[in-house]
């Protein structure tokens, strides 16, 4: 099983700030099965980014993915209120899916 | 714009099994993608539990194959979970999910909690 670890665990940041997620595998994920996703309290996740960097449908540019091999990043270049949330990656390449633990981007 | 809409029980009791359905509107279970079950226990993070293919071939998450099965209805356009023996550690937000290029739609998501 590949194990995901995100970091931070939580994240405070003010408004128009730029937002930095890490996600580390525990062995290598192809970039082709690597998302992320967004979740507000009471909400279903949303699908960010999938493949590593391609943004889903309906998705900002100021939401961007990277990363390769064990290394992957979700960046929000600036943050926007409606941005505070609980972000999610996982990896769908290889069975069982797995995701990792989240991050929480709270206002500072 | 696919939609999907989980029903089921929202209470079973320990050692008895859970079983929900969800139903796929705005678009067909027999097209190419698998469909997925998710959970999450209120206030953790995510779980994959398994999926299946339009064609009804499935995967499971193996902290959970010994207990989990997932159907699929095509002339209901839905597909099914259940899981059996539950404990109270099996309460939890469900979700059934459309993997197409990652989860791309999600139901809303229904709360099961095991108790007596």
């Amino acid at each position: 099983e590949i194990v995901l670890t995100q970091s931070p665990g939580t994240l405070s940041l003010s408004p128009g700030e730029r937002a930095t997620l890490s996600c580390r595998a525990s062995q290598s994920v192809s970039s082709t099965y690597l998302a992320w996703y967004q979740q507000k309290p009471g909400q279903a996740p949303r699908l960010l980014i999938y493949g590593a960097s391609s943004r889903a449908t309906g998705i900002p540019d100021r939401f961007s993915g990277s990363g390769s091999g064990t290394d992957f990043t979700l960046t929000i270049s600036r943050l926007e209120p409606e941005d505070f949330a609980v972000y999610y990656c996982q990896q769908y390449g290889s069975s069982p899916q797995t995701f990792g633990q989240g991050t929480k981007v709270e206002i500072k | 714009q696919v939609h999907l809409q989980e029903s089921g029980p929202g209470l079973v009791k320990p050692s008895g099994t859970l079983s929900l359905t969800c139903a796929v509107s705005g678009g067909s279970i027999s097209s190419s993608n698998w469909w997925s079950w998710v959970r999450q226990p209120p206030g953790k993070g995510l779980e994959w539990i398994g999926d299946i293919s339009h064609s009804g071939t499935t995967n499971y998450n193996p902290s959970l194959k010994s207990r989990v099965t997932i159907s699929v209805d095509k002339s209901k356009n839905q597909f099914s979970l259940k899981l059996n023996s539950v404990t109270a550690a099996d309460t939890a937000i469900y979700y059934c999910v459309r993997n197409y290029a990652g989860f791309d739609y999600w139901g809303q998501g229904t709360l099961v909690t095991v108790s007596s």
